[in-house]
């Protein structure tokens, strides 16, 4: 099952402008982390954020945490057309003693226009 | 240094069949995890290893196995393939076992059912 999931599904905007993506989850996590993926290949890491931690940067990315209303956001600042892709949130949940592995959402499919 | 990678990258296969899909981690990482992607969809968790031992599994059926070599490359296998497996299946390896982290996934191995 889905544990998160990313609003909205699709998002247009033209090169340069900011892109805002958000997630949504339902359990508590440990971290949270989004990846990127071009058309159906391989996922890409782009930046993790623990359950104590609310804001983190990482280039022309800045992720927010709020734990209260279990939810995420990644912004994209000065986009380009090679930001063109999906891009998933996955949570990584409290686990007793084994490996849940990461629960992915459905993604955001973001397209930059040239 | 090389990344993830997995093999066959495309293979077709008819109802009933078996099959094997393998994945190479990262030199140095010692935990592997499967994850199943359904077209348009994110993915979904199936198996961890580390230290060749089973951390965690998914909610997938007994068809799904793997195991982990003395080298931590890995084996997926699915037994009497049904229409529905027929998805995007990424191999991801890590440092650790202990929790999930950050991943690093190979391109996949598309599986088609017929």
């Amino acid at each position: 099952s889905q544990q998160g999931e990313e609003d909205p599904q699709a998002l247009s905007i033209q090169e340069g402008e900011n892109a805002t993506m958000n997630c949504s989850y339902k359990t508590s996590i440990n971290n949270l982390q989004w990846y990127r993926q071009n058309s159906g290949r391989g996922l890409v890491h782009l930046i993790l954020i623990r359950s104590n931690e609310r804001e983190k940067h990482s280039g022309r990315l800045r992720v927010t945490l709020d734990t209260s209303k279990k939810s995420s956001s990644l912004l994209i600042t000065a986009s380009r057309a090679a930001d063109t892709a999906s891009y998933f949130c996955a949570t990584e949940q409290y686990s007793g003693g084994g490996a849940d592995g990461l629960t992915f959402g459905k993604g955001t499919h973001l397209i930059i226009q040239p | 240094d090389a990344g993830v990678t997995q093999s066959p990258t495309h293979l077709i296969k008819t109802r009933g069949q078996q099959v094997t899909l393998r994945c190479s981690p990262i030199s140095g990482h010692k935990s592997v995890s499967w994850y199943q992607q359904v077209l348009g969809q994110g993915p979904q968790f199936i198996f961890q290893y580390y230290e060749k031992e089973e951390r965690g599994r998914g909610n997938f059926p007994d068809r799904f196995s793997a195991r982990q070599f003395p080298n931590y490359s890995s084996e997926l296998n699915v037994n009497a393939l049904l229409l529905g497996d027929s998805a995007l299946y990424l191999c991801a390896s890590s440092w650790t076992g202990m929790n999930t982290g950050e991943l690093f996934f190979g391109e996949g191995s598309r599986l088609t059912v017929l």
